[in-house]
């Protein structure tokens, strides 16, 4: 089956650095994508790796490893705003999007 | 620009009932999308229409329908809701390639007693 694995939660400190993991399982691979979502909003778009390696923008930045099924989201310099669930999803052979739960991510003061 | 809408924001529906979950974007995308998010679950797939005319069953289409008489709008209807169908519903739409990101409604909150 299609499986997409990522923490429900973490915390963090405001300024630091945190990264949220992602490993996948899923019957073909045509990219791998994040997306934030705050509480009672719709998710928004992050960014989208289909090739190894780190994408870096802003103070965000995401790595992906095909050959581990694994990828991760870095945030930096921390910010209150950034509070809220990451969601990790995969695109399969069917170019459909397989959706992890998501991480909530807490920032304190 | 609105992008894409959705309506109702909310809405609390008796079992058995009939409900028509109504989806607009203005972007001119090929592909649009319903999902459904349920706490502890990811986003899961209802049903997705890669251009208009054309519609394709996602993960869980069973209890609802889709139509796409155009490029515009993706209504999503409940012939007769059930409990397990209270969820927040989103719509989405994209390009329609492999890596185009996909954009999201605001979502309907949908409470079936």
């Amino acid at each position: 089956g299609q499986n997409i694995d990522q923490p429900t939660e973490m915390t963090a400190t405001e300024g630091a650095i945190v990264q949220i993991n992602c490993t996948y399982q899923t019957s073909g691979f045509n990219g791998l994508f994040w997306y934030q979502q705050h509480a009672g909003e719709a998710p928004t778009f992050l960014s989208y790796n289909v090739l190894d390696g780190l994408e870096e923008k802003g103070r965000f930045s995401s790595f992906l490893s095909r050959s581990k099924g694994y990828s991760y989201l870095l945030l930096k310099e921390l910010q209150m705003k950034d509070s809220a669930s990451y969601l990790c999803a995969v695109m399969d052979s069917n170019y459909q999007l397989i959706w992890g739960a998501g991480t909530k991510l807490i920032i304190k003061p | 620009t609105a992008g894409i809408t959705q309506a109702p924001t909310s809405q609390i529906l008796a079992a058995g009932r009939s409900m028509t979950l109504r989806c607009t974007q203005d972007m001119r995308h090929n592909a649009m999308y319903w999902y459904r998010q349920d706490l502890g679950l990811g986003l899961r797939l209802i049903h997705y229409s890669n251009t208009a005319g054309t519609t394709g069953k996602g993960e869980v289409p069973d209890g609802y329908s889709v139509s796409r008489a155009n490029t515009d709008d993706f209504p999503l209807t409940l012939a007769s809701a059930v409990p397990s169908q209270t969820s927040v519903y989103f719509c989405a739409s994209s390009d329609g390639g492999g890596g185009d990101e996909q954009f999201f409604g605001p979502g309907t909150r949908l409470t079936v007693l």
